[in-house]
């Protein structure tokens, strides 16, 4: 199974957005709901930023919003703050009953 | 507030085993609404899920390792574990265990810190 695809990096200024897309196949992001994306800054574990396409979980910001068209899923920050620099990963089931990860997109925060 | 620590050993020889324990803490493994996962990391590149197992038993893995790997639970020990046979210095990453949320939900709300594990002589 090929990983989803993601851009390698994106930046933006303080208090501006910025959207990371994850783009899939119909055998995964365009079949489910079952979308993820994760914050991993260096040296640390990911965490759970968004689930099933547009939830967040307790205690993660509303700057944080995620998003769907076809095979492609797309996580945007509002309001970007220096703490969000990171890298960030999205993950989907498959219709292989697997579990497939994206590259990683690498946010800048200039 | 669950929390999970992955062990083992950090250097393993080309053609071994690499073996691999998760303890949970902070709430029951035995629990079919969560799957116990194993993800890992190549130094600067993106994650690889890796398999999972339910506490029930049902159990599945990527096809890249399928005929290399084994995710067992011990309800006992309240941990599961991994084991990658014959190991290649491709399999030198960080692991992380994780918790998945079955019930056609699939994602990972806890992570372990992660152990970096090195395949060398």
């Amino acid at each position: 199974q090929s990983a989803l695809t993601q851009p390698p990096s994106v930046s933006g200024s303080p208090g501006q957005s910025v959207t990371i897309s994850c783009t899939g196949t119909s055998s995964d992001v365009g079949r489910y709901n079952r979308v993820s994306w994760y914050q991993q800054p260096p040296g640390t574990a990911p965490k759970l930023m968004i689930f099933e396409v547009s939830n967040r979980p307790s205690g993660v910001p509303d700057r944080f919003s995620g998003s769907k068209s076809g095979n492609t899923a797309s996580l945007t920050i509002s309001g970007l703050q220096a703490e969000d620099e990171a890298d960030y990963f999205c993950g989907s089931y498959t219709s292989s009953n697997t579990l497939i990860f994206g590259g990683g997109t690498k946010l800048t925060v200039l | 507030q669950v929390q999970l620590q992955e062990s083992g050993p950090g250097l393993v020889m080309p053609s071994q085993t690499l073996s691999l324990t998760c303890t949970v803490s902070g709430d029951s493994i035995n629990n079919d609404l969560y799957y116990w996962s194993w993800i890992r990391q190549p130094a600067e590149k993106g994650l690889e899920w890796i398999g999972r197992r339910y506490s029930s038993g049902s159990t599945n893995n990527n096809p890249s390792v399928n005929s290399r790997v084994t995710v067992s639970v011990d309800t006992s020990k309240n941990q599961f574990s991994l084991k990658l046979t014959s190991v290649t210095a491709a399999d030198t990453a960080i692991y992380y265990c994780a918790r998945g949320i079955g019930r056609g939900h699939d994602y990972f709300d806890y992570w372990g810190q992660g152990i970096l594990v090195t395949v060398s002589s």
